[in-house]
């Protein structure tokens, strides 16, 4: 069964500061995908990463997917208070449909 | 491109009543359909897959016979909540997959259903 953990859960950070969030994937799978939801809101799609390696970059997040070591990370440069929402990470299943698994979601605040 | 709508956008019912959610993918046919429910500050969690002209399938735990779902064309999937209870109200989300390379599934803007 595929499980899919992100850490940090909750983040509060200073705008202008740097972070990382972090997603462990438990099977073999070289699709994932970074997401972000606005209170009342539904999925925003972020980056898709196809492959080992797999480097995005939109404003001020990056995302990269190292599909040996099961883990992608979602970078936040100088963070600005407009960043605030909850960030997911999703993994496809790499047999039957194809699911998508998600993480549990990490609630990033930014304060002025 | 992919562009996927649902409606209601929120749905107020009293229990008991039945509720039908429909979500669909406007400028791509999709090839698979997925119903999510969120609960408030808790992710995703996938509850049926189903194909156009097949029967869904049902994640563990969720009741085929309190959560309808039928795909009757390849732009069109519903989600009818039979006989709701106040427990069966949280955030519904519909997602669409054109079977292109990526795979990725395009999500719906999501149904708030509350049942009093």
């Amino acid at each position: 069964e595929l499980k899919v953990e992100q850490n940090p859960l909750f983040l509060s950070m200073q705008e202008g500061k740097n972070y990382t969030i972090y997603c462990n994937y438990s099977t073999t799978s070289d699709r994932l995908y970074w997401y972000r939801q606005d209170p009342g809101k539904s999925l925003e799609s972020l980056f898709v990463l196809l492959s080992n390696g797999a480097v995005k970059q939109e404003g001020r997040l990056m995302a990269s997917l190292d599909t040996k070591a099961r883990l992608s990370t979602l970078h936040i440069t100088a963070a600005v208070h407009d960043l605030s929402a909850t960030y997911f990470c999703a993994v496809d299943e790499d047999w039957g449909a194809q699911k998508l698994v998600f993480g549990q979601g990490t609630r990033l605040t930014i304060n002025p | 491109g992919a562009v996927v709508s649902q409606h209601p956008s929120r749905v107020i019912c009293k229990s008991g009543t039945s509720v039908k959610i429909e979500c669909r993918s406007l400028d791509f046919q999709a090839t698979t359909m997925f119903w999510y429910r969120q609960f408030p500050k808790q992710s995703l969690m996938l509850m049926a897959t189903s194909n156009e002209g097949s029967k869904a399938t049902y994640e563990q735990g969720v009741e085929k016979d309190k959560f309808l779902i039928n795909h009757a064309s390849l732009t069109l999937s519903t989600l009818t909540v039979t006989s709701a209870h106040p427990e069966d109200s949280s955030f519904y989300i519909c997602s669409a997959r054109a079977g292109r390379r990526t795979n990725e599934q395009f999500f719906g803007p999501g149904t708030r259903l509350t049942v009093l």
